[in-house]
């Protein structure tokens, strides 16, 4: 069972480089998730899709974009990569709705910029 | 103020002690609370749900405290395998689709 995979998995970008970063989740889950995890900070949402076809911004969306391309993947794009956005990157899914459904997470991917 | 506030830690037990801490949370409306738990940079992974009238799952039992705004875990017979950073996690209601995480609580169980 795949759960929710993220690629890739470790990414060196200079500053001003794009790059995008994937998630796809084989749960049928409505809503996706990007979350972005810093050394002593909880996850921060970065932007979220309640369900195929809708995304919305998070609390820290700045410097990133998204896109829902069907039901099972959510990427998530730097169009100009800085050093502020090294961090751990989560993609999480869930069934939706009503906030009482718990989140599975992707195995994450490690991004410095130099 | 935050929405949800953890203390950091770390709780240091020896293998076989029983270890408790809490979590708060500031939005009264909150409602759907979970514990997960995150292994030195892996993925956050579900614990357990906390229910209104507490819950247990094996070694593991969760409490909520609505009153004042808390939420517990206690972690009973401690492993080794236990060692790890605890989430605090809780749907504040501000939007039906979004979770709030706690920056974690960190519990080492020495041999």
């Amino acid at each position: 069972n795949a759960g929710v995979t993220q690629t890739p998995k470790f990414q060196v970008l200079k500053t001003g480089q794009s790059m995008t970063l994937q998630c796809a989740q084989d749960m049928n889950h409505n809503s996706m998730y990007w979350y972005r995890q810093d050394p002593g900070m909880g996850l921060r949402l970065i932007y979220y899709s309640a369900s195929e076809g809708t995304t919305d911004k998070g609390e820290v969306p700045n410097g990133y974009n998204v896109s829902r391309l069907n039901k099972r993947e959510f990427s998530l794009r730097l169009e100009s990569a800085a050093p502020s956005q090294t961090s751990v990157y989560f993609c999480a899914s869930s069934e939706g709705g009503r906030g009482n459904q718990p989140q599975h997470f992707g195995d994450g991917t490690r991004l410095s910029i130099l | 103020r935050k929405e949800v506030e953890q203390d950091p830690g770390p709780f240091n037990v020896p293998e076989g002690a029983t270890v408790a801490f809490n979590c708060t949370y500031s939005n009264s409306a909150s409602q759907s609370f979970f514990w997960y738990r995150q292994d030195c940079r892996k993925e956050p992974k579900l614990l357990m749900s906390v229910y209104s009238s507490g819950n247990e799952d094996g070694r593991f039992t969760a409490q909520l405290n609505r009153a004042s705004q808390y939420i517990s875990l206690l972690i009973r017979d401690s492993k080794l395998s236990d060692s790890a950073t605890y989430l605090c996690v809780v749907n504040p209601r501000t939007n039906d689709y979004k979770l709030s995480f706690g920056a974690g609580t960190t519990v080492t169980v020495r041999a």
